[in-house]
């Protein structure tokens, strides 16, 4: 079955640049999207369509696509960011979703 | 804007049948969007369970797809969810979503989701 893969853990300091990649062979013909999610709460769509930001999401949220690897960037990491994110794609078909397994932000 | 609330029982027994249902208000559900089901083991990671689109087209995770069932009620503008020969592993939050899928444009997100129910598998 098909995977996305992402590092379990990451951990800034507020301020700096965060960056969470997501793995996966069928990356370069379905798009990515990243959802935030923090304790207790339903997820959150921050960025479609490998980079595009939905309204109301803060700027210091940007995507980009290498291949088979996208990436979650966080510029200027505050306290309120630290959450779990999850990428999420389809097949190579388009038809069945897969999420990857999660990272955890630390903001230390 | 949708928004989206899931009901059901909170315990079922091993060997039983999960059953949840997503009422969906502020939109209609033969609206162009799909309707999904996404579940979360505690502290684990997001799994996506299934979708269903208003004219009762489904397409469900290769992995449960022998034991799920999503079906759509248009005059109750809702959407269902039955997960079969349940066991301690499919305790998890149940979320409904409305998930956006246009495959010519390889679109296929969640836009909205509910606040996701508490399912215990136990006796």
């Amino acid at each position: 079955s098909y995977e996305l893969t992402q590092p379990p853990s990451v951990s800034v300091s507020p301020g700096q640049t965060a960056r969470i990649t997501c793995s996966g062979d069928a990356l370069p013909k379905q798009y990515a999207y990243w959802y935030q999610q923090k304790p207790g709460q339903a997820p959150v769509l921050v960025i479609y369509k490998d980079s595009e930001r939905p309204s109301g999401i803060p700027e210091r949220f940007s995507g980009s696509s290498s291949g088979t690897t996208v990436t979650l960037t966080i510029s200027g990491v505050q306290a309120e960011d630290e959450a779990d994110y999850y990428c999420q794609s389809a097949d190579s078909s388009g038809t069945f979703v897969v999420f990857g397994g999660g990272t955890k932000l630390t903001v230390l | 804007q949708v928004q989206l609330q899931e009901s059901g029982p909170g315990l079922v027994k091993p060997s039983g049948t999960l059953s949840l249902t997503c009422a969906v208000s502020g939109g209609s559900i033969s609206s162009s969007n799909w309707w999904s089901w996404v579940r979360q083991p505690p502290g684990k990671g997001l799994e996506w369970i299934g979708e269903i689109y208003h004219s009762g087209s489904t397409n469900y995770n290769p992995s449960l797809k022998s034991r799920v069932t999503i079906s759509v009620d248009k005059s109750k503008n809702q959407f269902s969810l039955k997960l079969s020969s349940v066991t301690a592993a499919d305790t998890a939050v149940y979320y409904c979503a409305d998930i956006v899928v246009v495959p010519a444009a390889m679109l296929h997100y969640f836009d909205y989701w509910g606040q996701g129910t508490l399912v215990t598998v136990s006796s």
